[in-house]
């Protein structure tokens, strides 16, 4: 099984809202990872997690909270965003952190501030 | 640092005809390298990888790459495309940072299958 769910699909929020999107894989994965996807743009790296504690932020506003609460879930928590925060959130797992490990993601989640 | 360049933005293959889609990379020590595919408004699937041995790798869904290390490219191949293939495709570089791993994308190619 090479799984890794997203919850929900699709979220609409206002600036003043507060939110989170959920990641969760049962592959006894190690690492866990948070992009963000514009439209017809490649994947960026927001933060990977190695052992459930935070290996790289890629210098994220804020705004944008991670949290890794068991080696099984991810969370990204939110608060204020912009619109242009709008973008595809994908998540994605691997055995360990080593460049030889197969990044899998999920399937996004689709993100609309207004 | 690393970095990955797909020089084709779109590409447009009738249905069954071949498709080869381009990859140049740039590392400078062996990368491990990856194709993945993208059908709209979905996640990213793995279609292949090489990170040593033969340099013919063959994937999922009828896909195959090589790696010419003289020419940093590592080009997908598909000999018959379907209607399905349709999709974005992202070639990605993987190397060691600071200890970590960090995925490096291409901006990714765009394929058409027209009937």
């Amino acid at each position: 099984d090479t799984e890794v769910t997203q919850t929900p699909k699709h979220l609409v929020m206002g600036m003043t809202n507060k939110k989170s999107l959920k990641c969760e894989q049962h592959m006894g994965h190690r690492a866990m990872y948070w992009y963000k996807q514009k439209a017809k743009k490649p994947p960026e790296l927001m933060f990977v997690y190695s052992y459930e504690k935070l290996s790289i932020n890629e210098s994220v506003p804020s705004r944008f909270s991670p949290e890794c609460p068991n080696s099984s879930l991810l969370n990204l928590h939110l608060h204020a965003l912009q619109p242009e925060d709008s973008a595809l959130y994908l998540c994605a797992s691997s055995q360990d952190l080593g460049s030889a490990d197969t990044q899998y993601f999920g399937p996004g989640t689709r993100l609309t501030v207004l | 640092a690393q970095s990955v360049t797909q020089p084709d933005i779109h590409i447009t293959v009738s249905e069954g005809a071949s498709l080869e889609l381009r990859c140049n990379y740039s590392y400078g020590a062996t990368p491990y390298l990856f194709w993945y595919v993208q059908s709209p408004g979905q996640g990213l699937q793995l279609l292949l990888k090489y990170f040593s041995g033969d340099t013919l790798v063959q994937g999922i869904k009828g896909f195959e790459a090589e790696f010419k290390r003289s020419q940093s490219s590592f080009n997908l191949r598909k000999p018959s495309v379907h209607w399905s293939d349709a999709a974005e495709y992202f070639c990605a570089v993987g190397a060691l940072r600071f200890g970590n791993e960090k995925l490096t994308f291409g901006t990714g190619t765009r394929l058409t299958i027209i009937p």
